[in-house]
C-alpha cells in the first residue's frame, strides 16, 4: 500500500496563476482532508470530504476549491494564487473503522512569488 | 471552539533521558486523541491513537495517557535517542465532528535529543 500520495512535491507559482494539487489514497477511506501548515500557525483545515460526493469548508477555505473525484482522489485548486498561499499543503485521510486514525501524505511545498 | 495547547514549544534533552510531552485541550467531549511525529520537511506519522474510553496506549518506548476530565494528555518517551528528534503534535477529534471526523491540532513540541 502506498498510503496517501500527493503531487507535486514542490511548486513555484507567480501571483495570479492557477494550479491543482492532487491527492490519492489506497486505503479505502471515506473521509479526506486538505490542511495547510505555516510557521507559528500550526495545521489548519482548508476543506474536507466526509464521503465521496460531499465536500465542506474547514477553517481557512478562502481562495481554494476542492473536488472529490472518486473515493480515492481529492484535489485542491488554487484559482488565482496569492503570496499569502505560500505554505506546505498536506492531504490526509481517515480510516472508516478501528477508531478513525488519520493518515497523512508527504506534503506539497508551494511558493507564490 | 476547541483549542489544543502543547507545552513546551521546544525541548532539548541528553540521550537516554525519559521525557514527557504535554497536550491540553479545552473541550472534553472528545472522541479520541492522536499523537503524531513530524520530521523536518516531511509529513505527519501517526504514533498513537487513544480513544476517549481509554486511559493509555503503548507502542514500544512510547506511552500516551489521556485524562479527559482534566483535558490533558501526555506522551512519555522512555530512554530517548537522537533518532527521536522531531516535532511531536497532538490532535483531538470532537464527538461533535460527526461523520467528518476532523482533527484539531496543537502547535507541537520540537524535541532535540543530544548524543
Amino acid at each position: 500500500n502506498a498510503g496517501v500520495t500527493q503531487t507535486p512535491k514542490f511548486q513555484v507559482l507567480k501571483t495570479g496563476q492557477s494550479m491543482t494539487l492532487q491527492c490519492a489514497q489506497d486505503m479505502n477511506h471515506n473521509s479526506m482532508y486538505w490542511y495547510r501548515q505555516d510557521p507559528g500557525m500550526g495545521l489548519r483545515l482548508i476543506y474536507y470530504s466526509a464521503s465521496e460526493g460531499t465536500t465542506d469548508k474547514g477553517e481557512v477555505p478562502n481562495g481554494y476549491n476542492v473536488s472529490r473525484l472518486n473515493k480515492r482522489e481529492f484535489s485542491l485548486r488554487l484559482e488565482s494564487a496569492a503570496p499569502s498561499q505560500t505554505s506546505v499543503y498536506f492531504c490526509a485521510s481517515t480510516a472508516t473503522s478501528g477508531g478513525y486514525e488519520q493518515y497523512f501524505g508527504p506534503g506539497t511545498r508551494l511558493t507564490v512569488t | 471552539k476547541q483549542e489544543v495547547t502543547q507545552i513546551p514549544a521546544a525541548l532539548s534533552v541528553p540521550e537516554g533521558e525519559n521525557l514527557v510531552l504535554n497536550c491540553s485541550f479545552t473541550d472534553s467531549a472528545i472522541y479520541n486523541l492522536q499523537w503524531f511525529r513530524q520530521d523536518p520537511g516531511k509529513g505527519l506519522t501517526s504514533l498513537l491513537l487513544i480513544q476517549s474510553s481509554q486511559r493509555e496506549q503503548t507502542s514500544g518506548r512510547l506511552n500516551a495517557s489521556l485524562d479527559k476530565s482534566s483535558g490533558r494528555s501526555t506522551l512519555y518517551i522512555a530512554a530517548s535517542q537522537p533518532g527521536d528528534s522531531a516535532t511531536y503534535l497532538c490532535a483531538v477529534r470532537l464527538i461533535s465532528s460527526g461523520s467528518a471526523r476532523q482533527l484539531t491540532f496543537g502547535s507541537g513540541t520540537q524535541l532535540t535529543v543530544l548524543p
